[in-house]
C-alpha cells in the first residue's frame, strides 16, 4: 500500500500570500495518478487537481499542482478568503489512499 | 446535473449491520467506477471500497475487508455498501464518489454511528 505524507500539518498564512503544500509518497505513484482535494467544514471534498498538474473543471488558475514520482506540490499563488480549508492529496495509481491533510488557516 | 445522494445511515450497536445506498442521477451510471470514502469525526478521509462500472472488479481497504460488501445495480442507478460486524471505529460520515480516483463528484454523506 502506498502511504502518503503531507506537510506541514497546519499552514498559517494571510490572504494574498502564497501557499505551498507538500505530499510525499512511500513509493512512486504510477503515471502521476495524484489528485488534490479541498474540504471545508460540513462539506464533501472538492476536486482541485488530477494527474498531478491538471486543474479540474471550474478551478481557478491560482491553484496549481506539480511533481512526479514520490514528491508532489500544491501551490495556491495568492490566498483568497475562501481558500482557507483542509487540503488532501490522494493517489489512485495503486488502489487508493489519501494523505492526512494540511490545514490552511488564517494567520 | 450530476447528483449522488446517500441514504441509510443511522445509529447501530456494535456488532450490528447497516446498508448504505447511493442514488445516482444526471449521468450514465453504468459507465462509471464508484467508490465509498469515509471520514471519522474530526479526522481525515479514508478510502473504503471500489467497484468497477460492471461490478466485476471490487477492492476493499484492509480495515473493512471481510465485513463490508460493495455492490451496484446499474438498472436502478444505485450503489450500495452492506456493513456487517460494525465497530465503534466505523463511526464516520460515508460518502459515495464517482470515478476510481480524482473523484469530481461526491454525495453529501451519510452519518453512521456505532455505539451502545
Amino acid at each position: 500500500e502506498i502511504v502518503l505524507t503531507q506537510s506541514p500539518g497546519t499552514l498559517s498564512l494571510s490572504p494574498g500570500e502564497r501557499a505551498t503544500l507538500s505530499c510525499r509518497a512511500s513509493q512512486s505513484v504510477s503515471s502521476s495518478y495524484l489528485a488534490w482535494y479541498q474540504q471545508k467544514p460540513g462539506q464533501a471534498p472538492r476536486l482541485l487537481i488530477y494527474g498531478a498538474s491538471s486543474r479540474a473543471t471550474g478551478i481557478p488558475d491560482r491553484f496549481s499542482g506539480s511533481g512526479s514520482g514520490t514528491d508532489f506540490t500544491l501551490t495556491i499563488s495568492r490566498l483568497e478568503p475562501e481558500d482557507f480549508a483542509v487540503y488532501y492529496c490522494q493517489q489512485y495509481g495503486s488502489s487508493l489512499t489519501f494523505g492526512p491533510g494540511t490545514k490552511v488557516d488564517i494567520k | 446535473e450530476v447528483q449522488l445522494v446517500e441514504s441509510g445511515g443511522g445509529l447501530v450497536q456494535p456488532g450490528g449491520s447497516l446498508r448504505l445506498s447511493c442514488a445516482a442521477s444526471g449521468f450514465t451510471f453504468s459507465s462509471y467506477e464508484m467508490n465509498w470514502v469515509r471520514q471519522a469525526p474530526g479526522k481525515g478521509l479514508e478510502w473504503v471500497s471500489y467497484i468497477s462500472s460492471s461490478g466485476r472488479t471490487i477492492y476493499y481497504a484492509d480495515s473493512v475487508k471481510g465485513r463490508f460488501t460493495i455492490s451496484r445495480d446499474n438498472a436502478k442507478n444505485s450503489l450500495y455498501l452492506q456493513m456487517n460486524s460494525l465497530r465503534a471505529e466505523d463511526t464516520a460520515v460515508y460518502y459515495c464518489a464517482r470515478d476510481k480516483g480524482a473523484a469530481g463528484y461526491w454525495g453529501q454523506g451519510a452519518l453512521v454511528t456505532v455505539s451502545s
